[in-house]
């Protein structure tokens, strides 16, 4: 079956700027988490959606938001792009319940400049 | 809290060569999970494997074996005869078990060379 996948690919924003990053989860997988990865900082949680809900939010300011539609597809944004933002945005699904196994995108490589 | 460590931050191996990529890792819960990724230069990070803290079987799959060993809190990876195609970052993550929410916690990853 289809894996995660995220679009776009690639992307080039301006200090300021904002940026939608998109991800449509595995079939049948309702739990949505975004990761920041960075040279510098390793991959970091950035946030996890349920059913539409916001379940768990990393030490991120409030410039990164995301939401969750009814068919589990998930969008997030950041708002007032900062040239530090530059990263790549993992998006990864899985099933619900602890410890399931979660599957992660392509990703989304950001520029800022 | 939980935490995940990777001491090795880059290691190169010439090709048929055995590799170990150590993973130490800490936590308060008697139930959690450990995984391993490899994310290649395209960016994916790709499931390798996954162990529950009640099996201490260790796994072996194709040239690939773990080793997880409660006492020493360690979950070890090894790399039989590694090809060129090994090369990557390998990430072991944690997850415990609340009861509820799932968010793993990632080492800092392992970059992996093999030279041909």
């Amino acid at each position: 079956k289809a894996g995660v996948t995220q679009t776009p690919r690639y992307l080039i924003k301006t200090r300021g700027q904002q940026v939608t990053l998109s991800c449509s989860p595995i079939s049948g997988h309702r739990s949505v988490s975004w990761y920041q990865q960075t040279p510098g900082q390793g991959l970091q949680f950035l946030f996890e959606y349920f059913s539409e809900t916001q379940r768990n939010k990393g030490n991120f300011p409030g410039r990164f938001s995301g939401r969750q539609f009814s068919n589990s597809r998930s969008e997030m944004n950041v708002s007032t792009l900062e040239l530090g933002d530059s990263a790549l945005y993992l998006c990864a699904s899985s099933l619900v319940g602890t410890g399931n196994t979660i599957y992660f995108g392509e990703g989304s490589w950001l520029t800022v400049v | 809290a939980q935490k995940v460590t990777q001491a090795q931050t880059e290691i190169s191996v010439v090709e048929k060569e055995d590799v170990t990529l150590d993973c130490v890792y800490e936590t308060r819960d008697t139930t959690y999970y450990l995984f391993w990724y490899k994310q290649p230069p395209s960016g994916e990070l790709v499931f390798l494997i996954r162990r529950n803290s009640f099996d201490e079987q260790n796994e072996i799959s194709g040239r690939y074996s773990w080793n997880f060993q409660k006492s020493t809190s360690s979950f070890n990876f090894t790399i039989t005869a590694s090809q060129v195609v090994d090369s990557a970052v390998y990430f072991c993550a944690l997850s415990e078990a609340p009861g509820g929410s799932y968010i793993p916690t990632f080492g800092r990853g392992t970059s992996l060379i093999v030279h041909p």
